[in-house]
């Protein structure tokens, strides 16, 4: 079936302007996270929700990011007035339920902010 | 909360040899251990899992063995192929619903 997809797969922005990244999880997951990575880092956890309940935003850096979901389904992470520091690739991960099951991730969104 | 390190770095290796990556962990109630390969300008990709009711497993090549009295974990490639060139990650979860990753090893393989 299908997998994590997510969109765009690059984004090329001016500093200043505001960004949303879109994740698509596999039908069916009820947990899907959001990961930021640095050009040759590891993965930094940003957001995780979990079916309805409220989202984990513990590892969100600023309050400029925010997300949302809708439901079970798609997700977006939104940067507001981006920064140079805010370069970097964006993951997104599902799993059927959460912390022991299987994470699928998506390919990311590159983002470039000049 | 948890924290996992993961030794090496950089790993390079010739054609044919064997590779190990090491992983430590710091909470005794993480019950699930998965390993993921990125190649470049890819996501993390699931190569091999591990629960802590086993101690080992394998498939094909490859082959993780899991130390919960020393809250160890490690992923041994056996006959490495150029195209096992790559960063692996390791993660740990259970205690958290949050996996904790390691900070990843990229391993080269000289053809």
């Amino acid at each position: 079936g299908a997998g994590v997809s997510q969109s765009p797969s690059n984004k090329v922005t001016e500093k200043g302007k505001d960004v949303e990244l879109r994740c698509d999880p596999i039908s069916g997951h009820t947990a899907l996270y959001w990961y930021r990575q640095r050009l040759g880092q590891g993965l930094e956890f940003l957001i995780y929700f979990q079916g309805n309940s409220a989202p984990d935003k513990s590892g969100l850096p600023s309050d400029r990011f925010s997300a949302e979901r809708t439901g079970e389904s798609v997700s977006t992470l939104t940067i507001q007035r981006t920064q140079q520091e805010d370069s970097a690739v964006y993951l997104c991960a599902s799993s059927l339920a959460y912390g022991t099951d299987t994470q699928y991730f998506g390919p990311g969104t590159r983002l470039t902010v000049l | 909360g948890e924290n996992v390190e993961q030794h090496p770095s950089t790993l390079s290796v010739q054609e044919g040899d064997s590779a190990v990556i090491k992983c430590t962990y710091s909470d005794s109630a993480s019950n699930y251990f998965p390993w993921y390969k990125q190649e470049l300008g890819k996501g993390p990709q699931l190569i091999i899992d591990i629960r802590s009711n086993v101690g080992e497993k394998k498939d094909q090549r490859i082959a993780v063995t899991l130390n919960k009295t020393a809250k160890h974990f490690s992923l041994h490639i056996t006959e490495t192929q150029p195209e096992d060139s790559a960063v692996y990650f390791c993660a740990a979860s259970g205690g958290s619903y949050i996996p904790t990753f390691g900070r990843g090893t990229s391993l080269i393989v000289h053809p």
